[in-house]
């Protein structure tokens, strides 16, 4: 089984709509991240988690929130979803213990906000 | 502010040849960077990574310095092959926080 999934895969919706972006990981890491990737652009930073109590903004936050409703699950929703928002997004997670730093990602959700 | 640029893509190349992909990055500090890789449909997958100035990063046959003198981190592998298709995304992070900065990635494609 996967470290990091995402649901779903893949969602189509339509602008105004209300959605929500789930990840989970089973690798006990205590840090979890949201990226988007658009084309030309490569990955964005939308929202970071160091633990369920601490939650940080990103460099793209506006129109995203966020919930880190345990140490293994982090949800991103878009209250109101507009067509530029239409990306790739993938979730990552990292260990801060024994010093290692690498992240590691989930196989991405694309979103298409029609 | 920090930032890391890549050369453009697609980058194509037959098999077996020299495979070099540009990355210079600008920063205030002494980041760590990396290099990421991208297979088709999947999600980004550490391929290597230099923590200080003049290390070495290596897995796979690929290759990146550290450079500080010319801020940057160049991928490099003597012999391509077919399955190293996939896009590639230099980045670079500080110690606080975590937060990775990614280049835009460079796609290459590798001909039989």
């Amino acid at each position: 089984d996967a470290d990091v999934t995402q649901t779903p895969r893949n969602r189509i919706t339509k602008t105004g709509k209300r959605i929500m972006l789930e990840c989970s990981q089973t690798k006990g890491h205590d840090r979890m991240y949201w990226y988007r990737q658009d084309p030309g652009l490569g990955l964005r930073l939308i929202y970071y988690s160091f633990d369920v109590k601490d939650i940080n903004k990103g460099e793209i936050s506006d129109g995203y929130s966020v919930s880190r409703q345990a140490q293994a699950k982090f949800s991103l929703s878009l209250e109101s979803a507009i067509p530029n928002q239409t990306a790739l997004y993938f979730c990552a997670t990292a260990d801060r213990t024994g010093g290692t730093d690498t992240q590691y990602f989930g196989p991405g959700t694309r979103l298409t906000v029609l | 502010g920090d930032s890391v640029t890549q050369m453009e893509g697609p980058v194509t190349l037959s098999e077996e040849a020299f495979l070099t992909i540009n990355c210079t990055y600008t920063a205030t500090g002494y980041p760590s960077l990396f290099w990421y890789v991208q297979y088709p449909g999947e999600g980004l997958q550490l391929l290597l990574k230099a923590t200080k100035a003049d290390d070495k990063g290596s897995n796979k046959g690929f290759e990146a310095t550290y450079r500080k003198e010319t801020t940057s981190f160049h991928l490099e592998k003597g012999s391509v092959q077919v399955s190293d298709s996939a896009v590639y995304f230099c980045a670079l992070r500080y110690n606080q926080g975590g937060k990775l900065i990614f280049g835009q990635g460079t796609e290459l494609s590798v001909k039989p």
